[in-house]
């Protein structure tokens, strides 16, 4: 039972362009939304999240945007660095039941100069 | 500030053996996880100790796998007998009550 989804496994884009990372959800308690990166040979770090009672945070080139309704949420990357490329997880938790992360199967990016 | 810390770094072991894993989370972190992460996949949680006591270990196969976490701060994690199935990175990540986790480069196994 996959909880959170990530449809797409690849992404290539042109530096300079927009990345655009999607996420599903299943589970309506989730309430904290996280997306983490991941280098080869090295662990996910946390690059932006969102809580639930908002529907987009920004910070510097990265935006998440929320659509509980949906049970969907995105991230995007405004312009592409080759910097970026990297495998991306969608994260989701629920912080009152002990904070734990949910992974998605990840989206390997591909930013070509 | 020093991150989380885990050894060894990568593990070659035959079927049937033992291994152990050790991680050192972020100094005054609660909150401590292990995640098995399978080539092409999410990482999964197995267990997460808060201070030294289990919050939750449901995902943990414990005919085969166990976890420590004593005196509250250093966790290490055992497999014993090893299946090929459990060729993975094992991730250890810490925290505080809320928020981000923080996780370590990780544990590569590969099991022959």
């Amino acid at each position: 039972d996959q909880q959170v989804k990530q449809n797409s496994p690849s992404l290539s884009v042109q530096e300079g362009r927009i990345s655009i990372l999607n996420c599903d959800y299943t589970n309506s308690m989730f309430d904290y939304f996280l997306w983490y990166k991941k280098y080869p040979a090295e662990g996910p770090t946390f690059l932006i999240s969102i809580s639930s009672i908002k529907d987009k945070n920004e910070d510097g080139r990265f935006t998440v945007f929320l659509n509980k309704s949906a049970k969907h949420l995105s991230l995007h990357i405004v312009p592409s660095q080759p910097g970026d490329s990297a495998v991306y997880f969608c994260a989701a938790s629920v912080p009152a039941a002990g904070n734990k992360l949910t992974f998605g199967g990840g989206t390997r990016v591909l930013v070509k100069p | 500030e020093a991150g989380v810390a885990q050894s060894p770094r990568y593990k070659i072991i035959e079927k049937r053996q033992s291994v152990a894993f050790w991680c050192n989370p972020i100094s005054g972190h609660a909150t401590l996880y292990w995640y098995q992460q399978i080539l092409g996949q999410g990482p999964k949680l197995l267990i997460q100790f808060q201070n030294n006591g289990v919050v939750d270990d449901s995902q943990l196969p414990k005919d085969r796998f166990s976890a420590e976490r004593l005196k509250g701060v250093d966790s290490t994690l055992k497999i014993q007998p090893a299946k090929l199935e459990d060729s993975a990175v094992y991730l250890c990540a810490s925290s505080q009550d809320r928020g981000e986790l923080f996780f370590g480069e990780g544990s590569r196994l590969t099991v022959l």
